[in-house]
């Protein structure tokens, strides 16, 4: 049963950088896409972006390219790294996989645990 | 941007109650819609994926349909672990749009 584990700094000030990482337990890395999510306290989700394991990757345009998914396939992990952050960054942010090809639907599934970002002064 | 209109964006049900929750897509999405569940401080659950197939291990209480744009999550005889949010998804182009998302809480 495939399992992510994420982690990454919880406390940020305005203009430094968020960098997250996922780590895949227990599955195949090649063969997905790997994704990335966030939820601000209290509000709905909002997808980042993804790559798969040859570095193919595709971003929200309303992050304004602030946002650089990289993946490590020797270590089965992918990261996240945002830049400039601000209050408005502030947010749980989760890891997921979802599968690729032509028969697939690509939902998310699984989820990693999240992490909650603070950003403050 | 593919934009997901989710409605009602609360509703107040019984248990044992039957539940429908509606997504539209601005735009033909195909089958791309999923139906995740979310429950407080945890990850979202998947549900439903390609607008009707149910994910292994989910109970058959819950199904999903289409119609054109209009997407619908059926929860048949709610059960107490059934009161969460539920959000739908569009994942037919990018970005991957998520509806504002839907609390169905305890009358």
């Amino acid at each position: 049963q495939v399992q992510l584990q994420q982690w990454g700094a919880g406390l940020l000030k305005p203009s430094e950088t968020l960098s997250l990482t996922c780590a895949v337990y227990g599955g195949s890395f090649s063969g997905y896409y790997w994704s990335w999510i966030r939820q601000p306290p209290g509000k709905g989700l909002e997808w980042i972006g993804e790559i798969n394991h040859g570095g193919n990757t595709y971003y929200n345009p309303s992050l304004k390219s602030r946002a650089t998914v990289s993946v490590d396939t020797s270590k089965n992990q992918f990261s996240l790294r945002l830049t400039s952050v601000t209050a408005a960054d502030a947010a749980v942010y989760y890891c997921a996989r979802r599968c690729a090809g032509g028969d697939c639907y690509r939902p998310l599934d699984p989820w990693g645990q999240g992490t909650l970002v603070t950003v403050s002064s | 941007d593919i934009q997901m209109t989710q409605s009602p964006s609360s509703l107040s049900a019984s248990v044992g109650d039957r539940v429908t929750i509606t997504c539209r897509a601005s735009q033909s999405i195909s089958s791309y819609l999923n139906w995740y569940q979310q429950k407080p401080g945890k990850a979202p659950k998947l549900l439903i994926y390609g607008a009707s197939s149910l994910q292994s291990g989910v109970p058959s209480r819950f199904s999903g349909s289409e119609s054109g744009t209009d997407f619908t999550l059926t929860i048949n005889s709610l059960q107490p672990e059934d009161f969460a949010t539920y959000y739908c998804q569009q994942t037919y182009t990018t970005p991957r749009t998520f509806g504002q998302g839907t609390k169905v809480e305890i009358k």
